[in-house]
């Protein structure tokens, strides 16, 4: 079965900082991963994902993550923190028949001004 | 595109008493999942659908909950017999077959049983 494990239930970073969350995930077969962003009141975007190919991904918004297969992680970063950025962050790991989603308990990000 | 829409946005319901809530995919994504998230844990996978069929339902699934996608577009989830511990956020995702994974998602239904 996969699993996903997100390190750390709130990161606070100051505006122009940088930002790192952590996600490390198991899985029997090679994994399609996801980071998902959560709004208030909004429902889950889609930020970034890895399938195949280039192990650091870009996504919306400046963020990027890197797949490191040999660490199970696939962490999700920003060089610089704007008080936008501030929401909730999921990780979520795929490859199972039918592309169910398997996800984190999510990351609350504050920025601090 | 005009994206995923969940009906109602907000329900609140008393002990009991069934509720239904309703989604509606992307018109050309066959596939279509519900999730329930609760406050501080991650979305939890309910059940899924490739068109009209139900193709896998989760153990949380218990048999009070429903889920149906009879012309194989918009789908709806029944809860019977409402419990406090149903008091969650439904989530509705759609995909396409053969897409790399990523699901689209809507803004949910808001479930509170008093």
């Amino acid at each position: 079965a996969q699993s996903v494990t997100q390190l750390g239930s709130h990161v606070s970073v100051s505006e122009g900082a940088l930002v790192l969350l952590r996600c490390n995930y198991s899985s029997s077969v090679p994994p399609y991963l996801f980071w998902y962003v959560q709004y208030p009141n909004q429902g889950l975007q889609l930020l970034l994902k890895y399938t195949t190919g280039a192990t650091l991904v870009k996504g919306i918004n400046g963020f990027e993550a890197e797949f490191k297969k040999s660490e199970t992680s696939f962490h999700l970063t920003k060089p610089s923190a704007h008080m936008s950025d501030a929401a909730e962050y999921f990780c979520a790991v795929s490859r199972e028949y039918g592309n169910k989603l398997v996800f984190g308990a999510g990351t609350i990000l504050r920025v601090k001004s | 595109d005009t994206g995923v829409s969940q009906d109602p946005r907000h329900k609140i319901t008393k002990r009991g008493q069934n509720v239904t809530f309703r989604c509606d995919p992307i018109s050309e994504h066959n596939r279509l999942y519900w999730y329930r998230q609760t406050l501080g844990q991650g979305p939890e996978f309910l059940t899924y659908f490739q068109n009209e069929a139900q193709l896998e339902k989760s153990r949380l699934l218990s048999d009070r909950f429903s889920a149906e996608r009879p012309k194989g577009s918009f789908s709806t989830l029944e809860i019977q017999r409402t419990e406090q511990g149903d008091s969650a956020m439904y989530l509705c995702a759609s995909a396409r077959t053969g897409a790399t994974g990523e699901l689209f998602f809507g803004e949910g239904s808001r479930l509170t049983v008093l």
